[in-house]
């Protein structure tokens, strides 16, 4: 597709479930990132992968939190056993990455996760 | 201490009033700068870069002072349409470009 896309768009599981959320990037775009945003509240950065090096997991909340992307591409960011404090929609993002200058992020609709 | 820092608001104008937003960002590895718009309940998308000399696009201009690691966003003649979030943005030259977004400033123009 022409866009960053995400799925499911929807999520509502059970305290204590894990889940799995889903992003397809641009394609050729190197750079992806993971955001969090609860209601009403700012942007969240959970984790940041750049082509082949290490990603920068600085942002992950705790060690429920992980995220890996295949082959440069697809990326999963899964949570396990939720909290209802996982409660927040999942934003993914990306970049050419190529250099500093000029290089817009695009977001996905983003994944709404509610923990009941 | 956050790498980019905003006043959240909300601000409260009414159409047609000029508003300005500042932010501040900290690393001195900053080196690419952005404005985006969230509006409720949407994802964040580009409103315009920053340039160092300064940039203008219809009523919207920004502003970059590297020297204080300053940004702003002035909006002129503000419209129904423009109430949103507006988050500041930087882009590291180091950790592979990463990039920083503020947590927002909230607008609301009023008729």
């Amino acid at each position: 597709g022409a866009g960053v896309s995400q799925s499911p768009s929807n999520k509502v599981t059970e305290k204590g479930k894990d889940v799995e959320l889903r992003c397809d990037p641009i394609s050729g775009h190197t750079a992806l990132y993971w955001y969090r945003q609860s209601l009403g509240q700012g942007l969240e950065f959970l984790i940041y992968f750049q082509g082949n090096s290490a990603p920068d997991k600085s942002g992950l909340p705790s060690d429920r939190f992980s995220a890996e992307r295949t082959g440069g591409s697809v990326s999963t960011l899964t949570i396990q056993r939720t909290q209802q404090e996982d409660s927040a929609v999942y934003l993914c993002a990306s970049s050419s990455g190529q250099s500093a200058d000029g290089n817009t992020i695009y977001f996905g609709e983003g994944s709404w996760l509610t923990v009941v | 201490r956050k790498e980019v820092e905003q006043d959240p608001g909300p601000f409260n104008v009414p159409e047609g009033a000029t508003v300005a937003f500042n932010c501040t960002y900290s690393n001195s590895a900053s080196q690419s700068f952005f404005w985006y718009r969230q509006d409720c309940r949407k994802e964040p998308k580009l409103l315009m870069s920053v340039y160092s000399s300064g940039n203008e696009d219809g009523r919207f201009t920004a502003q970059l002072n590297r020297a204080s690691q300053y940004i702003s966003l002035l909006i002129r003649d503000s419209k129904l349409s423009d109430s949103a979030t507006y988050l500041c943005v930087v882009r590291l030259s180091t950790g592979g470009f990463k990039t920083i977004f503020g947590a927002g400033t909230r607008l609301f123009v009023k008729a």
